[in-house]
């Protein structure tokens, strides 16, 4: 087990609705990363934090959704006015940062998103 | 931006034998290269990565190797087993930037008994 959680496994949800999805980082990594993937696409970045600061975010991140890792920890994705195309596995990811094996990224298990 | 281009789509080996899955990227600044595998249903797993100042790196049946001149790197298993099927995604990372690996589309491959 890498140490990287996720909450909820899964989500099944009708369009339009708010979703809020849980990424617990191994706890000393101060990196920490969302994707999306699609059936039979590698992990799309979506967005990083170091500590409890957001510094990148993908094109792909549209208004509706937004994260926050309020004290550098865990850290919540936001998915408002969710629509069919938002369906997807949602990935984080932790690393310590720096450089050689530290810049590995430990995967947690996803939340799968259904809407419907 | 960078750009992972990632083959084949699907490796379909008989057991025993050797699998080879080739990327290429487009960004020279990238420097580090991990490959994962991810099992049906399971997250990615980190199984070997490799550095731009190393040109070839093995863990058992396992070996990654770089060509910067021609920006591309390779998984090769050795021997390989049922339990290697899986889909293996390569990765291009720059470090000295926000370290945001940019990920191949995926190989799935197929070790039949």
């Amino acid at each position: 087990d890498t140490g990287v959680s996720q909450d909820p496994r899964h989500k099944i949800t009708k369009r339009g609705q708010n979703v809020t999805f849980r990424c617990d980082p191994i706890s000393e990594h101060n990196r920490l990363y969302w994707y999306r993937q699609t059936l039979g696409q590698g992990p799309e970045f979506l967005t990083y934090f170091q500590n409890e600061a957001q510094l990148e975010k993908s094109r792909l991140l549209s208004d509706r959704f937004s994260a926050e890792r309020p004290k550098g920890s865990f850290s919540t994705l936001e998915i408002q006015r969710t629509e069919q195309g938002d369906s997807a596995m949602y990935l984080c990811a932790s690393s310590s940062g720096g450089r050689g094996s530290k810049e590995t990224q430990y995967f947690g298990p996803g939340t799968r998103l259904l809407v419907l | 931006g960078e750009n992972v281009e990632q083959h084949p789509s699907t490796l379909s080996v008989q057991e025993g034998d050797s699998a080879v899955i080739k990327c290429t990227y487009s960004d020279s600044a990238s420097n580090y290269f991990p490959w994962y595998k991810q099992e049906l249903g399971k997250r990615p797993q980190l199984i070997i990565d490799i550095r731009s100042n190393v040109g070839e790196k093995k863990d058992q049946r396992i070996a990654v190797t770089l060509n910067k001149t021609a920006k591309h790197f390779s998984l090769h298993i050795t021997e390989t087993q049922p339990e290697d099927s899986a889909v293996y995604f390569c990765a291009a990372n720059w470090s000295g930037g926000s370290y945001i690996p940019t990920f191949g589309r995926g190989t799935s491959l197929i070790v039949h008994p």
